[in-house]
């Protein structure tokens, strides 16, 4: 299968600050990357699904004032926690769709843990 | 109601059961059907995806679909200590740049 790497792999930060986390698309072209946030023990939540060349959709009760996604290329997105608080602290997984035959497969990175002190 | 449901167990077995893993779901526009199987602390992987009620058979891994009962289930034979991670259910309902909608994860544990 496809392969996503995300970068940083974790991350502490400071509250007020912010993180940027990358998502890229290794050996394919993604037209679309979703961004999820799991919490211990608890599926994913869809935060937002990002299009290459335009604004990302939110999913409601998503601030996408404070969850910047940028999708600037077919292989590269972006998503920045603005001044991060703890309760921010999450797993953050974002995942990149290929066209198979049938449907749009989606291949998960290997996520990036946030905690903010 | 929450659109797809399952059991978040935790489930222990050991070593060789046959291990049944289930989701339902109340959406009618759900399509396609995915499990992923996610170890602690990485990202999910696809086990298997299916559009069509019946089964589909990938070595020890068999997914089931009824469409009519909205119910998907997940079977794997002769479980292996390395099968011992939290499995999603997921679905979607179109084909291009389709959003997934997860079930809640089942732990599962498989004893040597």
């Amino acid at each position: 299968g496809a392969v996503v790497s995300q970068h940083p792999s974790w991350v502490i930060c400071k509250s007020g600050t912010s993180v940027k986390i990358e998502c890229r698309s290794l050996d394919f072209q993604a037209t679309t990357m979703f961004w999820y946030r799991q919490f211990p023990k608890q599926s994913l939540m869809l935060m937002a699904t990002s299009n290459e060349g335009s604004k990302a959709t939110y999913e409601q009760g998503v601030e996408k004032d404070k969850f910047l996604i940028n999708h600037a290329s077919l292989t590269l997105s972006t998503l920045t926690v603005t001044s991060a608080h703890p309760e921010d602290s999450s797993f953050y997984i974002c995942s990149a769709g290929e066209r198979d035959i049938y449907i749009d497969e989606q291949f998960f990175g290997p996520g990036t843990r946030l905690t903010v002190l | 109601q929450k659109e797809v449901e399952q059991d978040p167990g935790p489930l222990s077995v050991p070593e060789g059961a046959i291990v049944s893993l289930n989701c339902t779901y109340s959406n009618s526009a759900f399509q396609y059907f995915m499990w992923y199987r996610q170890y602690s602390r990485k990202g999910p992987e696809l086990l298997m995806y299916t559009y069509s009620s019946g089964n589909k058979e990938d070595g020890r891994f068999t997914a089931q679909v009824d469409k009519s009962s909205k119910y998907i289930s997940l079977f794997i034979r002769d479980s292996q200590p390395s099968d011992s991670a939290t499995y999603l259910c997921a679905m979607s309902g179109k084909t291009s740049g389709s959003r997934l909608t997860f079930g809640e994860g089942t732990q599962l544990t498989v004893n040597p």
